[in-house]
């Protein structure tokens, strides 16, 4: 069955980095995107880009150019989500979350667990 | 992109009907039917429950049904049943190659 399990928590002081990875099972990994979804605590969901698992090619929420690098790893079917310059407010959940694909594309269908990010002094 | 706009709670009694909406603009739900709808229980990931606007993955209950009418798409829920009562979310494409997700909509079962 698909899964998608992600990398433990984090607890970054800002300005720092943070590197998320997503590790999938049970598909043909390049056959479908990554979507990156972050939950501030008590807050809604928010888009923060997709990675295409076959090429590469990546795009991204406005909000997070610039600071967002996705990228993917095929021999370990990993995909990762850094983000650089960290503010108290990148403070959230962020899962990842494998796309429907044909006939459904940009329709995040299996969802890891999520990866608590914490950016505090 | 701002987010898609939904009501911020929603309740009913079980057995009754509830909808709720998702408002967005011609550059996203007016323009494209890839709209899904997500459950996301307290301190869970979000499920999905429908895409393109009205189509339930495998194991989703025909009693959630969606729709949608110019730029704003419908999630109906029949039947209310108890463990119903979760926060549910609407997305939609953009036109910026992007996805837009709405606020969220808080549903109590009474």
């Amino acid at each position: 069955q698909v899964q998608l399990v992600q990398s433990g928590a984090e607890v970054k002081k800002p300005g720092a980095s943070v590197k998320v990875s997503c590790k999938t099972s049970g598909y043909p990994f390049t056959s479908y995107y990554i979507h990156w979804v972050r939950q501030a605590p008590g807050q809604g969901l928010e888009w923060v880009g997709k990675v295409n698992s076959r090429d590469g090619g990546t795009n991204s929420a406005q909000n997070f150019q610039g600071r967002v690098t996705m990228t993917r790893d095929t021999s370990a079917t990993t995909v990762y989500l850094e983000l650089s310059s960290l503010r108290s407010d990148d403070t959230a959940v962020y899962f990842c979350a494998r796309d429907g694909g044909s006939g459904s594309f940009f329709t995040p269908k299996n969802w890891g667990q999520g990866t608590l990010v914490t950016v505090s002094p | 992109q701002s987010a898609l706009t939904q009501p911020p709670s929603v309740s009913g009694s079980p057995g009754q009907s509830v909808t709720i909406s998702c408002t967005g603009t011609s550059s996203d739900i007016g323009t494209y039917n890839r709209v899904s709808w997500f459950q996301q229980p307290p301190g869970t990931a979000p499920k999905l429950m429908l895409y393109q606007v009205g189509d339930r993955p495998s194991g989703v209950p025909d009693r959630f049904s969606g729709s949608k009418s110019g730029n704003t798409a419908s999630l109906t829920i029949s039947g209310l049943q108890p463990e119903d009562e979760a926060d549910y979310y609407c997305s939609s494409y953009t036109s910026s190659s992007t996805l837009v997700f709405g606020g969220g909509t808080k549903l109590s079962v009474l």
